[in-house]
């Protein structure tokens, strides 16, 4: 079985200021991992994803995430952030195939302050 | 490309009736479909996966009877909450991957209210 754990609930940083978000997995599979964002009463869009090859993946709206897998982490960062990037942001995992359904963590909500 | 749409987008329908949410990819062949549903302020849970042309696979605790989910094409799955209660008022979404595995594109989400 697969989990993602999303350590921390809220982040509230300055506008401008630089963001990590943090997520942990657990598989006794390979995986692929995945960030998502959503804003206020919308569907779930990708930010990024990694599926093998280069552990540091770059995603939209300036966003990257970095597979370590002895740590079993793929943390989210953006080193400049934006009024508009206040959301919910979620990462999720899933076995190495499309059938295979995603396992979300809780969320994570970041509030940009100006 | 990658496109997939729920329709409708909200709907309010009164205790006791069904309501049909359909999910559609609008610009390739999706194999497997997932539903998810979301509480406020929650992340989103597994309803199911149904693959085209089988029963749909429900999650522990999920109440397939109450749930229905058809689907009888590549490009389409629907689901249809029976005997809608009030606790069923929720975010469904759905999400579709194509054979070639490893991502799944999601819907904008259909926002149920039950009265």
């Amino acid at each position: 079985a697969q989990s993602v754990t999303q350590l921390d609930s809220q982040v509230p940083v300055f506008e401008e200021a630089p963001v990590e978000l943090r997520c942990n997995y657990s598989s006794s599979v390979s995986v692929y991992l995945f960030w998502y964002v959503q804003y206020p009463n919308q569907g779930l869009q990708l930010l990024l994803k990694y599926l093998s090859g280069s552990t540091l993946v770059k995603g939209i709206n300036g966003f990257e995430a970095e597979f370590n897998k002895s740590q079993t982490s793929f943390h989210l960062r953006k080193p400049s952030v934006h009024i508009s990037d206040t959301a919910e942001y979620f990462c999720a995992v899933s076995g190495p195939s499309g059938n295979t359904p995603l396992v979300f963590g809780k969320g994570t909500r970041l509030s940009v302050i100006a | 490309g990658a496109v997939v749409s729920q329709h409708p987008s909200r709907v309010i329908c009164k205790s006791g009736t069904s309501v049909k949410i359909e999910c559609r990819s609008l610009d390739f062949q999706a194999t497997t479909m997932f539903w998810y549903r979301q509480f406020p302020k929650q992340s989103l849970m597994l309803m199911a996966t149904s693959n085209e042309g089988s029963k749909a696979t429900y999650e522990q605790g999920v109440e397939k009877d109450k749930f229905l989910i058809n689907h009888a094409s590549l490009t389409l799955s629907t689901l249809t909450v029976t005997s809608a209660h009030p606790e069923d008022s929720s975010f469904y979404i759905c999400s579709a991957s194509h054979r070639s595995g490893g991502e799944q594109y999601f819907g904008p989400g259909t926002r149920l209210t039950v009265t």
